[in-house]
């Protein structure tokens, strides 16, 4: 069965550093991957997806993710953190069954940004 | 666009009551999801509808939940007799059909059972 791991359950970063989280998948081909962004009491928002092609991606908020195919990771970052980020951060896999393609997700970092 | 919209955003009940949650996916949207999120986890895969076709359901899906999506527009999700367990953010998404395209979330209903 197709798995998502997010190693790291709570991260704190000061405002302006650099943020990187890790995200590995368990899947037999590639799947599509995205990061969601998720602030206390609300719903999932996508911060960006790969599903093929160039292998770094660009999603909104300045956040990219890197497809590493050889370390079946997919790895977030932002080269400078503003406090507004804070917020849990979800890394997900869609899998077709046959039927439909439904998100996998895994159990989510909490960000925490210090002034 | 007026985005995936659920209602009610937060719900209170006793133990062993019925209730009804909404969901209206963006009006184009055929493909459309139920997740349900506790604590301290990502969201879980409930169910599928694809137009009004309900296609798959999760284990976690007990006979007590219920979902329909008459005329392949809005989608409810009903749990009977409701249990402390299933306490947790409900959550809908929506998407047009390629896998590609992504998923567009709801800002859930919060489901508090006391």
């Amino acid at each position: 069965a197709q798995s998502v791991t997010q190693p790291d359950i709570h991260i704190t970063v000061s405002e302006g550093a650099s943020l990187e989280l890790r995200c590995n998948y368990s899947y037999g081909a590639t799947p599509y991957l995205f990061w969601y962004v998720q602030s206390p009491g609300q719903g999932l928002q996508l911060l960006l997806k790969y599903f093929s092609g160039d292998t770094l991606v660009q999603g909104i908020k300045g956040f990219e993710a890197e497809f590493k195919r050889s370390q079946s990771s997919f790895n977030l970052r932002k080269p400078s953190v503003h406090w507004s980020d804070a917020a849990e951060y979800f890394c997900a896999v869609a899998l077709y069954t046959g039927t439909a393609s439904k998100l996998t997700f895994g159990t989510g970092t909490r960000l925490q940004v210090t002034l | 666009d007026t985005g995936v919209s659920q209602d009610p955003r937060h719900k209170i009940t006793k133990r062993g009551q019925n209730v009804t949650f909404r969901c209206d996916p963006i009006s184009e949207h055929n493909r459309l999801y139920w997740y349900r999120q506790t604590l301290g986890q990502g969201p879980e895969f409930l169910t599928y509808f694809q137009n009004e076709a309900q296609l798959e359901k999760s284990r976690l899906l007990s006979d007590r939940f219920s979902a329909e999506r008459p005329k392949g527009s809005f989608s409810t999700l009903e749990i009977q007799r409701t249990e402390q367990g299933d306490s947790a953010m409900y959550l809908c998404a929506s998407s047009y059909g390629r896998e590609s395209d992504g998923y567009t979330f709801g800002s859930g209903t919060r489901l508090t059972v006391v």
